[in-house]
């Protein structure tokens, strides 16, 4: 199976501007969650989404908003970028019946 | 608050020595405790899980222990090779809170030749 990708992988964007990002989930998992990584707070939960719904949401601003379709993959869109939102952004899924995640290699977004 | 400290912040070791990781958390009750591996510009991906009932757990040259009862956690890892550089992030799902997932920070593991 393949495991879960995201596109881009590098991205680099000025202040102000909008950034969608994209993950396929593993082929059969309808969960798929995603994370901001940055090197002085760790892993930080953004939203996760399951069956086209959000199920649960992290304490990030509104700016940060993300969807599922049915095919279960998701995207996630930042708008009005600021230089803190510069971070790896790593999306998981997860099979029914369990909580492990499986990670993507995340997208490395650089605002400028 | 739910935290999830890990110590050392960072390890250097040399190839083929061992070593331990630390988690300490306060998350209880909880459901489960996982260790994760992270390589540079990569995923995390999944070492062990425990439950609460479980002591140990082990992943090849991954050990991971946990006492409940003090609320601390171990990553041993055996026989380093350089392939074990990277961080190693202590993770537990909080039971009382929808299973959310509380984060350590990890620990960055540099095996040196």
């Amino acid at each position: 199976k393949a495991g879960v990708t995201q596109t881009p992988r590098y991205l680099i964007k000025t202040r102000g501007q909008q950034v969608t990002l994209s993950c396929s989930p593993i082929s059969g998992h309808r969960s798929v969650s995603w994370y901001q990584q940055t090197p002085g707070q760790g892993l930080q939960f953004l939203f996760e989404y399951f069956s086209e719904t959000q199920r649960n949401k992290g304490n990030f601003p509104g700016r940060f908003s993300g969807r599922q379709f049915s095919n279960s993959r998701s995207e996630m869109n930042v708008s009005t970028l600021e230089l803190g939102d510069s971070a790896l952004y790593l999306c998981a899924s997860t099979p029914g019946g369990t909580d492990t995640q499986y990670f993507g290699p995340g997208t490395r977004l650089t605002v400028l | 608050k739910n935290q999830v400290e890990q110590s050392p912040q960072s390890l250097i070791i040399l190839e083929g020595k061992n070593c331990t990781l630390q988690c300490n958390y306060t998350v209880s009750p909880f459901s489960n405790l996982r260790w994760y591996k992270q390589d540079t510009g990569r995923g995390p991906v999944s070492l062990t899980i425990m439950t609460f009932s479980e002591n140990t757990k082990s992943n090849g040259r991954y050990t991971a222990t946990l006492d409940a009862d003090t609320k601390q956690s171990s990553l041993h890892i055996t026989a380093s090779q350089l392939s074990d550089s990277a961080s190693y992030i202590c993770v537990v799902s909080d039971a009382g809170n929808n299973r959310k997932l509380i984060w350590g920070l990890g620990t960055s593991l540099a095996v040196n030749p």
